[in-house]
């Protein structure tokens, strides 16, 4: 069945760098999403990634969808404590119809 | 802003006993979900359903397992017959189209088995 990866597992970074974790598919995906968990928390939907090779930015998260639709990487730039927490993608192919998490990378942020 | 919303926060059976989850999805939403999450591991999809029925499931959701939606609002997930491993966090999800459109997570209920 479809399998998504995703890498690191953990992330310490002190606040002000930047951190990158990076998301691959066993199978070509029809769109990837990434989600926020805080501690304690439920899934929050950040994005939507649709289209090959397609890049979007929320204030200082970049996302990208690798132009064969199997990889993503979501980059925070100048992490702030507010960005801790666990950020998995999931990706939705039309044959398996279905969200396959991956297994989230957690972040925390040194102050 | 409209939200899912999960009944209990918390559940905590003897092994062997029925439970039941309640959910109450985002009302024009047509797609609820169910997923599991262990403690400190991924969010794994168990069942999506669909006017009334089930659209998709996953290995996890064996003869155990059953989801109805029982009037216009709620969306239940009973597990007959509990297990050990049965216990984890349960989200339930909620999305406007296809499951390939965003979801919104309700804060789930935490499942003890005892």
């Amino acid at each position: 069945g479809q399998q998504v990866m995703q890498i690191p597992q953990y992330q310490h970074v002190q606040e002000g760098e930047d951190f990158t974790t990076y998301c691959n598919s066993s199978t070509t995906l029809s769109n990837i999403q990434w989600y926020k968990q805080r501690p304690g928390g439920h899934p929050v939907f950040l994005i939507q990634l649709v289209k090959s090779g397609e890049v979007k930015k929320q204030k200082r998260l970049t996302f990208q969808f690798g132009e064969a639709k199997k990889n993503s990487s979501l980059h925070i730039t100048a992490t702030q404590t507010t960005d801790v927490g666990t950020y998995f993608c999931a990706g939705f192919s039309g044959s398996a119809r279905q969200l396959t998490f991956g297994s989230g990378t957690q972040l925390t942020v040194l102050p | 802003e409209p939200e899912v919303t999960q009944t209990p926060s918390h559940q905590v059976t003897q092994m062997g006993q029925e439970v039941i989850l309640r959910c109450v999805p985002i009302s024009n939403h047509l797609y609820f979900y169910w997923y599991r999450q262990i403690l400190g591991q991924k969010v794994e999809f168990l069942v999506s359903f669909y006017n009334n029925e089930i659209s998709e499931k996953s290995e996890i959701f064996d003869d155990q397992f059953s989801v109805e939606r029982p009037d216009g609002s709620n969306f239940t997930l009973k597990i007959r017959s509990t297990k050990l491993e049965d216990s984890a966090m349960y989200f339930c999800a909620s999305s406007v189209g296809y499951s390939g459109q965003p979801q919104h997570f309700g804060d789930g209920t935490r499942l003890s088995i005892l």
